[in-house]
């Protein structure tokens, strides 16, 4: 039973425009909130997270909003570039980090 | 400041036979993690040490894998017998403290690919 959900295996955005990235959870036992990048061949890396508190959290191009009551988080790009396209996984904690399947976004000439 | 380390990069056994993988954290990191990530997944814990202590084995099949961190620093996890299931990327990861409700980071090693013919 998946706990952390993306939906959209893949996304392709056009370089310069707005990407949005979603994700569902499951469990409201859940009070800390992370997305992740990653390149091929290479770990991921950490690129934004956001407490239960809050329901959102910026830095720089990267936004996290966070929705409790529909249990749901969205990672928006903006804008755009070449070098965002990338696995990005959501991932969330309680006592343990558990990852989503991850959505490859594409970033289009 | 060096990054988490892994070897062998990649590895590549027929089932029943055994394998180890090794991860070296970054200096003064407490806590390590071992990750499997299967193709198509995110990755998913195997273990997590707090020093050279165990936090969190829970889904860990001790059956056939085992790991050990000596001395607090350097780790190793081990597959015995391996299973053509056990095909997938081992990720090491390393915080300062535990990455759980905090903002400390999980810094994540390049993994070792494993493939079990």
């Amino acid at each position: 039973d998946q706990q952390v959900k993306q939906n959209s295996p893949s996304l392709s955005v056009q370089e310069g425009r707005i990407s949005i990235l979603n994700c569902d959870y499951t469990n409201s036992m859940f009070d800390y909130f992370l997305w992740y990048k990653k390149y091929p061949a290479e770990g991921p890396t950490f690129l934004i997270s956001i407490s239960s508190i809050k329901d959102k959290n910026e830095d720089g191009r990267f936004t996290v909003f966070l929705n409790k009551s529909a249990k749901h988080l969205s990672l928006h790009i903006v804008p755009s570039q070449p070098g965002d396209s990338a696995v990005y996984f959501c991932a969330a904690s309680d006592d343990k980090i558990i990852f989503g399947k991850g959505t490859r976004l594409h970033i289009l000439p | 400041e060096a990054g988490v380390a892994q070897s062998p990069r990649y590895k590549i056994i027929e089932k029943r036979q055994s394998v180890a993988f090794w991860c070296n954290p970054i200096s003064g990191h407490a806590t390590l993690y071992w990750y499997q990530q299967i193709l198509g997944q995110g990755p998913k814990l195997l273990i997590q040490f707090q020093n050279n202590g165990v936090v969190d084995d829970s889904q860990l099949p001790k059956d056939r894998f085992s790991a050990e961190r000596l001395k607090g620093v350097d780790s190793t996890l081990k597959i015995q017998p391996a299973k053509l299931e056990d095909s997938a990327v081992y990720l090491c990861a390393s915080s300062l403290l535990p990455a759980v409700r905090s903002t400390d980071t999980q810094y994540f090693g390049p993994g070792t690919r494993l493939t079990v013919l």
